[in-house]
């Protein structure tokens, strides 16, 4: 079975700065997904990104970035130029590609705190 | 589109009481899915369907039965609440894998429903 581990219960960060979560995770399997999902103060769930593990090159999507270290096991999430608005709960998650049913494993979530 | 929408919002059990709650999406998606959300401990699969008529048990799936009778809805039974079973419930739904891959693989979700077992 995958694991999911985020070692961070707590971050925070000033405006306009930049902050990493850290995600680690184990599993045997060679093909899988990684996910960063968000979960402000409303509880919805957002997806903020997504990494295929075949591929090498790291996910961007506009203020975001993670750095994705397959052999290490590693997924974290760049925030850069952080605003007011980023300020929640982030969950890293996996996904395998063979697991019936395209489960996704969660880990035990990151409070990030935005300081003006 | 309505998304993902899940019925209670809110609901107070006593312990030994039964409820359903309902998950209804509207995007024609194959999979969908029950996570149940406790501090410190993210979210955690309950159960969740492949299809019309299919249902498979995830990581907690203890005390809780589920129904997918149509492909829109997927209903989350609680036989016999337990204080053990307050908690967030979230449903989500998906694409089946080979549609996915242009939608991200995304997992949509809905509001949730908190739940409170006395």
């Amino acid at each position: 079975a995958q694991t999911v581990t985020q070692s961070q219960p707590e971050m925070s960060v000033q405006e306009a700065e930049t902050v990493t979560l850290s995600c680690t995770y184990d599993t045997s399997e060679s093909d899988y997904y990684l996910f960063w999902y968000k979960q402000p103060p409303s509880r919805q769930m957002i997806l903020v990104i997504r990494q295929e593990a075949y591929k090498q090159q790291n996910a961007t999507e506009n203020r975001f970035s993670v750095n994705f270290q397959k052999a290490a096991k590693s997924f974290s999430l760049k925030i850069s130029d952080s605003q007011l608005g980023d300020a929640a709960m982030y969950f890293c998650a996996y996904r395998s590609r063979v697991t019936s049913g395209s489960r996704l494993t969660f880990g035990e979530g990151t409070q990030l705190t935005v300081n003006p | 589109n309505a998304g993902v929408t899940q019925t209670p919002k809110f609901r107070v059990l006593k312990t030994g009481q039964s409820m359903t709650l309902l998950c209804a999406q509207d995007m024609n998606h194959e999979y969908m899915y029950w996570y149940r959300q406790d501090p410190g401990m993210g979210l955690r699969l309950i159960h969740y369907s492949v299809g019309e008529g299919t249902t498979a048990k995830g990581e907690v799936p203890d005390g809780y039965n589920v129904s997918r009778l149509k492909k829109q809805n997927f209903l989350l039974g609680l036989e016999s609440a337990a204080p053990s079973q307050t908690s967030v419930y979230f449903c989500a739904s998906s694409y089946l894998p080979r549609l996915a891959r242009t939608n991200r693989n995304e997992q949509f979700f809905g509001p949730g429903t908190r739940l409170t077992v006395l």
